[in-house]
């Protein structure tokens, strides 16, 4: 069965700062991958996703992530931290066998704290 | 982009009763998922919703507990029966529009506070 690691349960930066949030997967082949960002009282934003071919991703809000398969890694980054940032993201897979990308496995989830 | 509605968006109940959350979609879906969001945790996928036949239960959730209905492409229904304190989370709707390389979108969740 698939799985997903966040490895920090939570983070805080000062604004400006860069960031990287860390997504590590178990799973037999590549699966589709996905960062999600929830803010508080608010539903699920897709931030950005990979299904195959470049291994860098650009997403919204300034937001990218690598994929780096001999790491099993999806580590999302951003070069300079805005306080409106502060959230919960969360790394997702979907396992491409099964005919969707909209059955997923998420992991624990990281809270991003930002200082001014 | 579609909009995704879940009623009711919060609501407190009665240990031992049930709530019936409900998710619309203004267009039409070809899957449709329910998510469960325990306090401080996670999401967990509950089920599949299956147009016109059974729901598919991931391993942990069962018919009984977690009754779902989906009467078409755009509807759908989670229950959660004789519930319990332990059933206090944020319950997700989320939905596939089809096709290559898409994305699941989200509904604004229910937060469910079982008293």
């Amino acid at each position: 069965a698939q799985s997903v690691t966040q490895p920090d349960i939570h983070i805080t930066v000062s604004e400006g700062a860069s960031l990287e949030l860390r997504c590590n997967y178990s799973y037999g082949a590549t699966p589709y991958l996905f960062w999600y960002v929830q803010s508080p009282g608010q539903g699920l934003q897709l931030l950005l996703k990979y299904f195959s071919g470049d291994t860098l991703v650009q997403g919204i809000k300034g937001f990218e992530a690598e994929f780096k398969r001999s790491q099993s890694s999806f580590n999302l980054r951003k070069p300079s931290v805005h306080w409106s940032d502060a959230a919960e993201y969360f790394c997702a897979v979907a396992n491409p066998r099964s005919g969707t990308a909209s059955k997923l496995t998420f992991g624990t989830g990281t809270r991003l704290q930002v200082t001014l | 982009s579609a909009v995704i509605s879940q009623k009711p968006s919060r609501d407190i109940c009665q240990r031992g009763t049930s709530l019936t959350i409900q998710c619309q979609v203004d267009s039409q879906v070809t899957m449709m998922f329910w998510y469960r969001q325990q306090p401080g945790q996670s999401l967990t996928l509950i089920a599949t919703a299956n147009q016109g036949s059974e729901a598919t239960y991931e391993s942990g959730f069962v018919i009984d507990k977690f009754p779902i209905s989906r009467p078409n492409l755009t509807f759908s229904t989670l229950t959660v029966s004789n519930m319990s304190p332990e059933d206090s989370s944020i319950y997700l709707c989320s939905v596939d529009f089809g096709g290559r390389n898409t994305e699941a979108f989200f509904g604004q969740g229910t937060r469910l506070t079982v008293v």
